[in-house]
């Protein structure tokens, strides 16, 4: 069965503080995508990146980064120097290459505080 | 291009109501999905099209349920005789259907069966 976990319903943070989301993801697929979205109380669902199975490299893009583990099936995603507006619920998903449907975590709301 | 739109954003109805819904795509997106979102969970996969064809359903679509996207454009999603547990958030989702595809959420509609 494919499964996406994240463990973590919230979290609060004062602005700067860097904090790590924590996703655990299931499959017996060797080829599948991993999608991190970000929710912010509009509702509308933000893309914010996709990692291939056979792509383990970390990735950084300015004060986000994500750390892709096939070893313990994770795909963690930290926020540096945290600011008021990254406030939001931020999901994770996971999609199997025989589908083209997303499987998604329960997200995790984070508070940044000034 | 001014993403995925969807109507009407709110929708009360009393129970046993039928509801219809609209999702208009990115225009050169030739896959569009229907997602359930409810209060505090991640969203959850209802259908997908690929142009007109529905290529795959979830359990989750009952009988009273049904999708269509008549000329691969729009696509419509109608709810017959409404239950309480209808009550959630729809959303709509569009790729270009590469295989490798990025997902571009609308904002949603919001269902409250009364």
């Amino acid at each position: 069965a494919q499964k996406v976990t994240q463990a973590q319903t919230e979290i609060s943070v004062v602005e700067k503080e860097d904090v790590t989301l924590d996703c655990v993801y299931e499959t017996r697929d060797t080829t599948y995508y991993l999608f991190w979205y970000k929710q912010p109380p509009s509702g509308e669902l933000v893309f914010l990146i996709r990692r291939n199975s056979f792509d383990e490299q970390n990735e950084i893009s300015g004060r986000y980064s994500w750390n892709f583990q096939k070893s313990t099936s994770s795909f963690n995603f930290t926020i540096t120097a945290s600011q008021v507006v990254d406030s939001a619920v931020y999901f994770c998903a996971l999609r199997m290459d025989s589908s083209y449907k997303l499987i998604f975590g329960s997200g995790t709301r984070l508070l940044v505080r000034p | 291009d001014t993403g995925v739109s969807q109507n009407p954003r709110h929708k009360i109805t009393k129970r046993g109501q039928n509801v219809t819904f609209r999702c208009d795509p990115i225009s050169e997106h030739n896959r569009l999905y229907w997602y359930r979102q409810t209060l505090g969970q991640g969203p959850e996969f209802l259908t997908y099209f690929q142009n007109e064809a529905q290529l795959e359903k979830s359990r989750l679509l009952s009988d009273r349920f049904s999708a269509e996207r008549p000329k691969g454009s729009f696509s419509t999603l109608e709810i017959q005789r409404t239950e309480q547990g209808d009550s959630a958030m729809y959303l709509c989702a569009s790729s270009q259907g590469l295989r490798v595809d990025s997902y571009t959420f609308g904002s949603g509609t919001r269902l409250t069966v009364v």
